[in-house]
């Protein structure tokens, strides 16, 4: 049951250039969509979140995009850092008779110098 | 702030034992959840537990079992361990149940090895 799905576990970019990280999901009654970041040794850290009424989240270097009639959401960083290399998680929370967040598998960031 | 503290951070149980593993959350967060992270995947999500009371479930049996006590420490108890069981447990905690702009605070887990 793998209602949120990244389908790349790596992602290799220039320093300097824009990451997108991609994320899709398949429960419509998500309500909020978030990322981590998780470095090695250390548990995740939350980076940014998106309402399911917006489209668009900006913070700094990072903008999540929503698509809610494809049922994708995006991450980019600009400009991409090689401290930003890392394993990126999207997950999505719902409320139904209780509050679950579900995570995707995660997406491993190579940021080259 | 103190963040989240897990103890501890490596285990090692036999098959059939009986595990309990500790969290305390970060000061002011009355909301703590529970993660599995099998290795290679993302945390799949355990239970949260919201002033003391469990307020959400995963696709996890009854032998996965919390308590969360008044001074934001929590507990993760899992009976009957099986082999599958080996995995990070990661705790998170945040001032509500749903974080849409803070999201969580996680500890950096516990490696549980069943044998």
């Amino acid at each position: 049951d793998q209602q949120v799905k990244q389908n790349s576990p790596s992602l290799s970019v220039q320093e300097g250039r824009i990451s997108i990280l991609n994320c899709d999901y398949t429960n419509s009654m998500f309500d909020y969509f978030l990322w981590y970041k998780k470095y090695p040794a250390e548990g995740p850290t939350f980076l940014i979140s998106i309402s399911s009424i917006k489209d668009k989240n900006e913070d700094g270097r990072f903008t999540v995009f929503l698509n809610k009639s494809a049922k994708h959401l995006s991450l980019h960083i600009v400009p991409s850092q090689p401290g930003d290399s890392a394993v990126y998680f999207c997950a999505a929370s719902v409320r139904t008779g209780g509050f679950k967040t579900i995570f995707g598998a995660g997406t491993r960031l190579f940021v080259k110098a | 702030e103190t963040g989240v503290t897990q103890s501890p951070t490596h285990l090692i149980k036999t098959r059939g034992q009986q595990v309990t593993l500790r969290c305390s959350s970060q000061s002011g967060h009355n909301t703590v959840s529970w993660y599995q992270q099998a290795l290679g995947q993302g945390p799949q999500f355990i239970f949260q537990y919201y002033r003391e009371e469990e307020n959400g479930r995963g696709n996890f049996p009854p032998r996965f079992s919390g308590l969360q006590f008044p001074n934001y420490s929590s507990e993760l108890n899992v009976n009957a361990l099986e082999l599958d069981d080996s995995a990070l447990y990661l705790c998170a905690s945040s001032p509500r149940p749903q974080g849409p702009n803070y999201g969580y605070t996680f500890g950096s887990g516990t490696r549980l090895t069943v044998v």
